[in-house]
């Protein structure tokens, strides 16, 4: 119930197109998805984050969209460029089925990124 | 956002010893996790290190291997004990801030 589940594993876009990444869930409680991004030697890094009450958030090229009745929330990135090749994770924030380990974060499996010039 | 700092950021370690990463933020925070990537994984949730307390450990973790120490808010010391080569992973530090939590830039180990 605490997994999060995240497609493609892999993914390969030309430059310019759009990257999709879904997420899938089971746990209700969840109150808090974000999405990190990963380069190589590096700590994840927060790219976007949305909270259930909302069915999509827009930062620059990044969308997250959220389907609650579904629980499924996916990311796309708009105009896919080079730098954009990393892995991105997917997470999912809230209490267990007790009631405690309130912010400990649940991630999806992850999804390598490559963009083509 | 917090700024995280870790030490060492990477090492290499012979099978039977122990290894203690320290993590550094520049602000204090409440809430500090301690987090595995195996490699090409997912990251794992280890411990919330509590200041002041014990850390609560995740289902498969115990005190014994990965013993942590939290003496303030803002640092936080995960060992890693009698290391075995499957131990050989990237260490995470990371810290709650309002609603998001932010990574430092990891230790990478690598046990022989």
């Amino acid at each position: 119930q605490q997994q999060v589940k995240q497609s493609p594993q892999s993914l390969i876009v030309q430059k310019g197109g759009i990257s999709i990444i879904n997420c899938a869930y089971e746990n209700t409680a969840f109150d808090y998805f974000p999405w990190y991004q990963q380069f190589p030697g590096k700590g994840p890094a927060l790219l976007i984050a949305i909270r259930p009450d909302v069915s999509e958030k827009k930062e620059g090229r990044f969308t997250i969209s959220f389907n609650k009745s579904a629980k499924q929330f996916s990311l796309h990135i708009m105009d896919s460029q080079p730098g954009d090749s990393a892995t991105y994770f997917c997470a999912a924030r809230g209490s267990d089925a007790g009631g405690t380990s309130y912010g400990k974060l649940t991630f999806g499996q992850g999804t390598i990124l490559t963009v083509h010039p | 956002s917090a700024v995280i700092s870790q030490k060492p950021s990477r090492d290499i370690c012979q099978r039977g010893t122990s290894l203690t990463i320290q993590c550094q933020v520049d602000s204090q925070v409440t809430m500090m996790f301690w987090y595995r990537q195996q490699p090409g994984q997912s990251l794992t949730l280890i411990a919330t290190a509590n200041q002041g307390s014990e850390a609560t450990y995740e289902s498969g973790f115990v005190i014994d291997k990965f013993p942590i120490s939290r003496p303030n808010l803002t640092f936080s010391t995960l060992t890693v004990s009698n290391m075995s080569p499957e131990d050989s992973s990237i260490y995470l530090c990371s810290v709650g801030q309002g609603s998001t939590q932010y990574f430092g830039p990891g230790t990478r180990l690598t046990v022989l």
